[in-house]
C-alpha cells in the first residue's frame, strides 16, 4: 500500500540555517503531496501541496518539488526562524486508493530552531 | 470564516463510559474523515465518509462508530471507550478532486481524550 518516509527528528537548528527535511513516498497510483505543519497545541495546517510530478509548492519560504524519478518531496527554507520550530509532517493522498482522499501521513519531524 | 469545529477540545472520562466528539464543517465539502495522532506514529484515518449516509472504515477502525446524516457534520462515537485509545483526535473535511489533484483536508482544532 501507499506509505510515506520521513525523516525522524528532533532536528535542532540555529536561526537563519537552512533546512531540508526529506520525505519519500511509495504509491500505486498518481498522488498528491503535502506537507502540514502544527505549531505546539494546535491542529495541523496546510503548509504546502503539489498534485503533480515536477510541480513545486512554496508558501512562506518553504518549498518541495515533486519528483517522480525519486519518489521523493523534500521540504526546504533558505533561513529558518524561531517561530518555524513546529512538527511538520509529509503526506500524500491517492484518489485511486481504497479509502478514498485518506492522507497517508509520515511519522513527523520536528524542528527546534534556537536563537 | 471557513473552519472545521470539533467538541470538546479536551475530555477525561472512564472505561466504559460512552462518549461523543462531535465535527461540524461549514464549507459544503463531501468528503470527511476522522484521524488520531499517537506520539512515534503519526496520523491514522479512523474513519471516512464520502457523502451524506456514506461511511467506511480507514485503518483503525476498531472500538469507534461514526455518522453521517447531513453534510456538515461526522461525529465520532466511543461506544465503550478504553485506556488505548487515549490519544488526540482530528476531524478533517475535503472538497475532493480539482485542478488535476487532490485538495488539501482541512482540520479541525483536535479532541484530546484521555480514558482513565
Amino acid at each position: 500500500g501507499d506509505s510515506v518516509t520521513q525523516m525522524e527528528g528532533p532536528v535542532t537548528l540555529s536561526e537563519e540555517a537552512f533546512l531540508t527535511i526529506n520525505c519519500t513516498y511509495t504509491a500505486t497510483g498518481y498522488p498528491s503531496l503535502f506537507w502540514y505543519v502544527q505549531y505546539p497545541g494546535e491542529g495541523l495546517q496546510l503548509l504546502l501541496k503539489a498534485t503533480k510530478a515536477d510541480d513545486k509548492g512554496s508558501n512562506k519560504g518553504f518549498e518541495a518539488t515533486y519528483r517522480k524519478e525519486t519518489t521523493s518531496f523534500h521540504l526546504e527554507k533558505g533561513s529558518v526562524q524561531v517561530s518555524d520550530s513546529a512538527v511538520y509532517f509529509c503526506a500524500l493522498s491517492d484518489m485511486f486508493t481504497g479509502s478514498g482522499y485518506a492522507l497517508n501521513f509520515g511519522k513527523g519531524t520536528s524542528l527546534l530552531v534556537t536563537p | 470564516e471557513a473552519q472545521v469545529t470539533q467538541n470538546p477540545r479536551y475530555l477525561i472520562t472512564v472505561t466504559g463510559k460512552k462518549l461523543t466528539v462531535t465535527c461540524s464543517q461549514n464549507m459544503n465539502h463531501e468528503y470527511m474523515s476522522w484521524y488520531r495522532q499517537d506520539p512515534g506514529l503519526g496520523l491514522r484515518q479512523i474513519y471516512y465518509s464520502m457523502n451524506v449516509e456514506v461511511t467506511d472504515k480507514g485503518d483503525v477502525p476498531e472500538g469507534y462508530k461514526v455518522s453521517r446524516k447531513e453534510k456538515r457534520n461526522f461525529p465520532l462515537i466511543l461506544e465503550s471507550p478504553s485506556p488505548n485509545q487515549t490519544s488526540l483526535y482530528f476531524c478533517a473535511s475535503t472538497p475532493g478532486i480539482g485542478g488535476g489533484g487532490i485538495y488539501e483536508q482541512y482540520f479541525g482544532p483536535g479532541t484530546r481524550l484521555t480514558v482513565t
